[in-house]
C-alpha cells in the first residue's frame, strides 16, 4: 500500500463547479503540501499544512491529522485551474517529500 | 530573485552519453533537492543538500548518478552512460532549513530523453 493516495485520479468539471480532491496517508507527518503542476512540468506550492485549514483566493485546504486525511477544494472553478494537483508528505527529518501520483483536473467551459 | 532555475530545460541524448543538469536555487535557501518524475507518476526523491553537504541519497541514485553543490549555491546532477530508463523530468527544489524549514520552491524541470 502506498504511503499516500489521492482520489480521484482524474476529474473533469465544468467552469464554476466546486471541486474536491482528497489525499489519504498512512504515516506520521510533520506537514502536508498541496502542489500544482502544469503540463510544462513546473510545480508550484499551493499550501503547506500541519493542522486545520488554510485559504488562498478560491483555494481551500484542510487537514485532519487524526484521520490522516487532507482535502483541497477549488471554488468557482475556471479552465485555468486545469492542472495536476499533487499531495506530498513531509515526514520525520523533513529532508524530503513523499509524493502522491496526483489528480489530473480538467475544467471545461 | 527570479526563483529556482534549471538548465537545460530539454535534453535529447543517445544512450551511453553523459549529461549534466544545473540548478540555481533561490539565493537565501540553504536546502536543495533533486527529484525525478516519470510520465504519470509523482516525483521521486533523489538527493538533498544542506549548504554544500549532501545529506541524503535515494537508492534510486545509482553509481551512474552524481550530484554536487560545491559552494552551497548552485548544484549539478550528472548522469553517466545514460540508459533509456533514465528518460524523465529532473526537478530541482530549494527551501530554507533549520527553524525556517518549510515551503519548497520548484524549478521548471529538465526533461531528459535518451534515445
Amino acid at each position: 500500500k502506498n504511503e499516500v493516495e489521492q482520489s480521484p485520479q482524474n476529474l473533469t468539471a465544468q467552469e464554476g463547479e466546486f471541486i474536491t480532491i482528497n489525499c489519504s496517508y498512512s504515516v506520521g507527518i510533520s506537514a502536508l503540501h498541496w502542489l500544482q503542476q502544469h503540463p510544462g512540468g513546473g510545480i508550484v506550492s499551493l499550501f503547506m499544512l500541519s493542522s486545520g485549514k488554510k485559504k488562498h483566493g478560491r483555494l481551500i485546504a484542510t487537514i485532519n491529522i487524526q484521520e490522516k486525511h487532507s482535502s483541497l477544494h477549488i471554488t468557482a472553478s475556471h479552465p485555468r485551474d486545469s492542472a495536476v494537483y499533487i499531495c506530498a508528505l513531509h515526514t520525520g527529518t523533513a529532508s524530503k517529500l513523499t509524493f502522491g501520483t496526483g489528480t489530473r483536473l480538467q475544467v471545461t467551459l | 530573485d527570479t526563483g529556482v532555475s534549471q538548465d537545460p530545460r530539454h535534453k535529447i541524448t543517445k544512450r551511453g552519453q553523459n549529461v549534466t543538469f544545473r540548478c540555481d536555487p533561490i539565493s537565501e535557501h540553504n536546502r536543495l533537492y533533486w527529484y525525478r518524475q516519470t510520465l504519470g507518476q509523482g516525483p521521486e526523491f533523489l538527493t538533498y543538500f544542506q549548504n554544500e553537504a549532501q545529506l541524503e541519497k535515494s537508492r534510486l541514485l545509482s553509481d551512474r548518478f552524481s550530484a554536487e553543490r560545491p559552494k552551497g549555491s548552485f548544484s549539478t546532477l550528472e548522469i553517466q552512460r545514460t540508459e533509456q530508463g533514465d528518460s524523465a523530468m529532473y526537478l530541482c527544489a530549494s527551501s530554507f532549513g533549520g527553524s525556517r524549514a518549510g515551503e519548497l520552491f520548484f524549478g521548471e524541470g529538465s526533461r531528459l530523453t535518451v534515445l
